[in-house]
């Protein structure tokens, strides 16, 4: 088992620029997870799907943010444009609804935003 | 919004001692506590849990304490080791049917010295 894959591994930009962060969940698990993590506010939840369909999306921030997860293997997700706060570290997570509370961490995508 | 309060927010121990991190949550329908483990540059990964339904788990050098009438729940690990050395957060369901949606703590990062 892979786990969670996630690209790109890092991400330097400029303000003003589209970013897209990928994540392929483990194969079978119904629940993806996108979070950010900062030394300010910690590891916040930003969006979650269940079979594909977002559940709750009341942690992105604004609409700058958005989410997709066109099939069981693949997410996306987009910020656009791009601001220095944005930078993070962004986490795609997995997990099976047979196993509540128990989700599988990619290694996340480093953002940072000049 | 419901939170997981976690303290302290750091905490350095001498090899072999005992570190013992805490974290209290507000009214939740709750069904299982896991503790997850985060090396740096890498993401979070479960590293043990606890049902509400006992007052203690153990694996290992670490241990989950639970208090249900206090709302409280502990972890601690024996021995510890410059390996241990990492962040942990605790973290807990929001609402049982919101599919494994969790809620984590702030972080406690642990330093253990040789």
């Amino acid at each position: 088992d892979a786990g969670v894959i996630q690209s790109p591994r890092h991400e330097v930009t400029e303000m003003g620029q589209e970013v897209t962060l990928r994540c392929k969940p483990i194969s079978g698990h119904d629940y993806l997870f996108w979070y950010r993590q900062t030394m300010m506010r910690g590891l916040e939840l930003l969006i979650y799907f269940n079979n594909n369909v977002p559940i709750d999306d009341s942690g992105m921030p604004e609409d700058r943010f958005s989410a997709k997860m066109p099939n069981a293997s693949f997410s996306t997700l987009k910020i656009q444009p791009s601001e220095p706060r944005d930078s993070a570290v962004y986490f795609c997570a997995s997990s099976s609804g047979t196993r509540i509370g128990t989700q599988y961490f990619g290694p996340g995508t480093r953002l940072l935003v000049l | 919004q419901q939170q997981v309060k976690q303290s302290p927010q750091s905490l350095i121990v001498q090899k072999g001692g005992i570190s013992i991190i805490n974290c209290a949550y507000e009214n939740t329908a709750f069904d299982y506590f896991p503790w997850y483990q985060q090396f740096p540059g890498k993401g979070p990964a479960l590293l043990i849990a606890i049902r509400p339904d006992v007052s203690e788990k153990k694996e290992g050098r670490f241990t989950i304490s639970f208090n249900k009438s206090a709302k409280q729940f502990s972890l601690h690990i024996m021995d510890s080791q410059p390996g241990d050395s990492a962040t942990y957060f605790c973290a807990a369901p929001l609402i049982y049917n919101q599919g494994g949606k969790l809620i984590f703590g702030q972080g406690t990062e642990l330093s253990v010295k040789p």
